[in-house]
């Protein structure tokens, strides 16, 4: 069994590129989330996925991000445009129709530094 | 917002219990509390939810209060593996609302 994997793990960019991470759920988990998380806080929800549908977006979701889900499978979160603020460990999580524990199973993380 | 309050640290020796207080005076008739911990470097790990019964798993166990106000999260034999920042959230339902987490407490467990 795979749990959730999110690649890359580490990113490195200069302000005002574009970077995309990329979320592997576990498989036939129909709800995916992103969450994004900056040092000493805790994470920050930035979207929600059931399927392939985008139901929930947060504000801090501003128009530099977008995310997909275009098959229900995988999720993409584009940044485009990097500003410094941007620099955050940016986690994904999924979980499933049938779960009663409304468990959330997070990835590792992917973690962007802007320069 | 986060609709929790939790000290911002606390140790624990070794073997000894650890007990997370977390206060919730708002919540709702149909809120759940849940508790995540996140080690260094690791994305955030569920560890049980309760609604209003105490419940115990091979992690922890949960007691919350009767007014449903407050809860503790105990860890019976803490080991050096569970320092970590300990979340606890309440959430309405099981399904589509995402969890807002808040700061947390930062547990560090003591040889």
């Amino acid at each position: 069994d795979t749990g959730v994997s999110q690649d890359p793990r580490h990113k490195i960019t200069k302000r005002g590129q574009n970077v995309t991470f990329r979320c592997d759920p576990i498989s036939e988990h129909n709800r995916l989330y992103w969450y994004r998380q900056t040092l000493g806080q805790g994470p920050e929800f930035l979207t929600y996925f059931q399927n392939e549908a985008q139901l929930e977006k947060s504000r801090l979701l501003s128009d530099r991000f977008s995310a997909e889900r275009p098959k229900g499978s995988f999720s993409t979160l584009e940044i485009q445009r990097t500003e410094q603020g941007d620099s955050a460990m940016y986690l994904c999580a999924s979980s499933g129709w049938d779960s009663f524990t409304g468990e959330l199973f997070f990835g590792e993380g992917s973690r962007l530094t802007v320069l | 917002d986060a609709k929790t309050t939790q000290p911002t640290s606390m140790d624990c020796a070794e073997g000894r219990a650890a007990n997370l207080p977390c206060n919730h005076s708002t919540i709702s008739g149909n809120e759940y509390v849940y508790w995540y911990r996140q080690i260094h470097s690791q994305g955030p790990q569920y560890i049980i939810h309760g609604l209003k019964n105490n419940e115990t798993n091979e992690m922890a166990s949960l007691i919350i209060t009767e007014d449903r106000k407050s809860s503790t999260l105990i860890l019976p034999h803490a080991t050096l593996r569970d320092t970590a920042v300990y979340y606890c959230i309440v959430r309405a339902d099981n399904y589509g609302q995402n969890f807002v987490f808040g700061p947390g407490t930062r547990l560090s467990v003591l040889p």
